[in-house]
């Protein structure tokens, strides 16, 4: 049960956009499109910004999207702000029947 | 409003054992699959238990696969992790976390994290 991919970290400007990158196998992902995406900042606990790879909770802003191409889902931030910078987590079903998160990108808003 | 307060957590010595609670309110517990969820200090989040609506199924990461039990009392809209066997890297915040109303399929809410801590 390994991480899920996803890259260190990330930076980008205010107004700009960012993809963060979550990579695994067939087996992470399961055939589903489960993958969700949660935002943490310091000292806190995670909030749900994307789930099922594209969908957004009531309340989380559309400058936040997902989607997923093979073993490989993304999570895009457009209109970037500071309050985006936070650790970003991937979070996906198995065909274990269990879960995996990916090992966290830190995005950096300069 | 929907509120996950966990507790138990704390100082226990290598080998030890310990049981985390986690109090639900603002939504009916047997409505949700329940998680636990852990966080090394400054490391990412990783997934420890899922349990069923009813408890009569689990799934559990193989690093704590027979050293930990999930189980629930719906009537007492209580959430339960038993830690036995309790090792230096099982230590972390622990959060308790509600499975996705709906179509969503995951966590949708999650407590605020009670700290474990394994060291002699």
């Amino acid at each position: 049960q390994s991480a899920l991919t996803q890259p260190a970290s990330v930076s980008g400007s205010p107004g700009q956009s960012i993809t963060i990158s979550c990579s695994g196998t067939s087996s992470d992902f399961g055939g589903y499109n489960y993958v969700s995406w949660f935002r943490q900042h310091p000292g806190k606990a995670p909030k749900l910004v994307i789930y099922d790879v594209s969908h957004r909770p009531s309340g989380v802003s559309d400058r936040f999207s997902g989607s997923k191409s093979g073993n490989t889902a993304s999570l895009t931030i457009s209109g970037l702000q500071a309050e985006d910078e936070a650790d970003y987590f991937c979070f996906s079903f198995t065909t274990s029947n269990t879960h995996v998160f990916g090992g966290g990108t830190k995005l950096t808003v300069l | 409003e929907v509120q996950l307060v966990e507790s138990g957590g704390g100082l226990v010595q290598p080998g030890g054992s310990l049981r985390l609670s986690c109090a639900a309110s603002g939504f009916t517990l047997f409505s949700n699959w329940m998680h636990w969820v852990r966080q090394a200090p400054g490391k990412g989040l990783v997934w420890v238990s899922r349990i069923n609506r009813d408890g009569t199924d689990a799934n559990y990461a193989d690093s704590v696969k027979g050293r930990f039990t999930i189980s629930r009392d719906n009537a007492k809209n209580t959430l339960y992790l038993q830690m036995n066997s309790l090792r230096a890297e099982d230590t972390a915040v622990y959060y308790c976390a509600r499975g996705c109303d709906g179509d969503c399929h995951g966590i949708d809410h999650w407590g605020q994290g009670t700290l474990v801590t394994v060291s002699s």
